[in-house]
């Protein structure tokens, strides 16, 4: 069974620095598909960014990206010029490719991160 | 992607009720998942949905405790039978998106359950 492990339940950031949360994995798979999820008080759950394990760039998404080491399984996030709306439940995520029935996201237990003024 | 409403988005049940949480899509998918957060936790898989088949269910839950309807491909129900305060937690659906682009999957707003 995949295993998600954030060592890191709780972290604080000032305004407009860069912050980095961790994130490990246990899989015999070669091929999933690794998620960060934000969930801010609000509770919605939104995608905040997506790396294939077959590519072997890391995935950026404007103020996100990701340290993807494969070998390591490890799977990092990066906030660059953190804003105070980036405060929020962070949980990464792990699932096997999608198809046959396998779309199952395993879940970490979540690094809470505060972005002080 | 998809836009995911929930209904209720709260509420508060007594003990031994029954309570079905309904989730829609705006467009049709294929399938959809159950998920639950229990307070200060993460998410845990209820079961998968499929249309025109019976829903799987995650180890340690069960049909008769979480039942599922999926009755076409924008809609679905969870219902949480004889509740007890122990299923106090956010239940959230979610659904898969995956013809024509990389995997991604989304989330409702969840509905906050609080049982006493």
């Amino acid at each position: 069974a995949q295993t998600v492990t954030q060592s890191q339940p709780e972290m604080s950031v000032q305004e407009a620095e860069t912050v980095t949360l961790s994130c490990t994995y246990d899989t015999s798979e070669s091929n999933y598909y690794l998620f960060w999820y934000k969930q801010p008080p609000s509770r919605q759950m939104i995608l905040v960014i997506r790396q294939e394990a077959y590519k072997q760039q890391n995935a950026t998404e404007n103020r996100f990206s990701v340290n993807f080491q494969k070998a390591a399984k490890s799977f990092s996030l990066k906030i660059s010029d953190s804003q105070l709306g980036d405060t929020a439940m962070y949980f990464c995520a792990f699932m096997k490719h999608p198809g046959g029935g396998s779309e199952k996201l395993v879940f970490g237990k979540g690094t809470k991160l505060t972005v002080n003024p | 992607s998809a836009v995911i409403s929930q209904k209720p988005s709260r509420d508060i049940c007594q003990r031994g009720t029954s309570l079905t949480i309904q989730c829609q899509v705006d467009s049709q998918v294929t399938m959809m998942f159950w998920y639950r957060q229990q307070p200060g936790q993460s998410l845990t898989l209820i079961a998968t949905a499929n249309q025109g088949s019976e829903a799987t269910y995650e180890s340690g839950f069960v049909i008769d405790k979480f039942p599922i309807s999926r009755p076409n491909l924008t809609f679905s129900t969870l219902t949480v039978s004889n509740m007890s305060p122990e299923d106090s937690s956010i239940y959230l659906c979610s659904v898969g998106e995956l013809a024509g682009n990389p995997y991604e999957q989304y989330f409702g707003p969840g509905t906050r359950l609080t049982v006493t």
